[in-house]
């Protein structure tokens, strides 16, 4: 069974700083996908940004990016220029690029690291 | 685009009352859903998956008979609590992978659900 590791459950960065969330995940598998998640108080999961393990390059999406390692089985987040908006709880998430039963799978995620943001 | 929806937001019942969520994918067609479960503080527990027609896969430790799993059409899928109990109260989130496009899931707004 895969794994999620989020060892921060809570980081503080100043406004317009840039702050990094680690995330590292445990996998046999060689195919798979790699997410952020976003959950702010209203707890509407909104997707941040996509991995796909095959593609090397790593996504970025404005002021999101990431740092996949994919030996070293680990997709941390930074964010720069760091906003209020910003502030929400943070999960990492795994996807097996496998289509069991005609299907896909569904994702295992994190524990959260929860981001404040200091005006 | 990609919208999916859930009814209720909220729900409170009674111990021993059965009470059913749905989630509906608005704007495209879901081949798969999924139904997660998180606890306060917590982070999201995938429950089960659901293919449209096709028995529901539950999560190792999920009971089948009390989370009944419904996917009867492409745009809907129900998730019924039956003989709820208090511990059963807790966040449900559903979320939805359009047909032919597996690798993306769009997640619904959630159901609260309280059993007193």
């Amino acid at each position: 069974a895969q794994t999620v590791t989020q060892s921060q459950p809570e980081m503080s960065v100043q406004e317009a700083e840039t702050v990094t969330l680690s995330c590292t995940y445990d996998t046999s598998e060689s195919d798979y996908y790699l997410f952020w998640y976003k959950q702010p108080p209203s707890r509407q999961m909104i997707l941040v940004i996509r991995q796909e393990a095959y593609k090397q390059q790593n996504a970025t999406e404005n002021r999101f990016s990431v740092n996949f390692q994919k030996a070293a089985k680990s997709f941390s987040l930074k964010i720069s220029d760091s906003q209020l908006g910003d502030a929400a709880m943070y999960f990492c998430a795994y996807r097996s690029a496998r289509r069991s039963g005609g299907g896909a799978d569904g994702l295992t995620f994190g524990k959260g690291t929860h981001l404040i943001i200091q005006p | 685009g990609a919208v999916v929806s859930q009814h209720p937001s909220w729900v409170i019942c009674k111990s021993g009352t059965s009470v059913k969520i749905e989630c509906r994918s608005l704007d495209f067609q879901a081949t798969t859903m999924f139904w997660y479960r998180q606890f306060p503080k917590q982070s999201l527990m995938l429950m089960a998956t659901s293919n449209e027609g096709s028995k529901a896969t539950y999560e190792q430790g999920v009971e089948k008979d009390k989370f009944l799993i419904n996917h009867a059409s492409l745009t809907l899928s129900t998730l019924t609590v039956t003989s709820a109990h208090p511990e059963d109260s807790s966040f449900y989130i559903c979320s939805a992978s359009p047909a032919g496009i597996s690798s993306w899931q769009y997640f619904g707004p959630g159901t609260r659900l309280t059993v007193t």
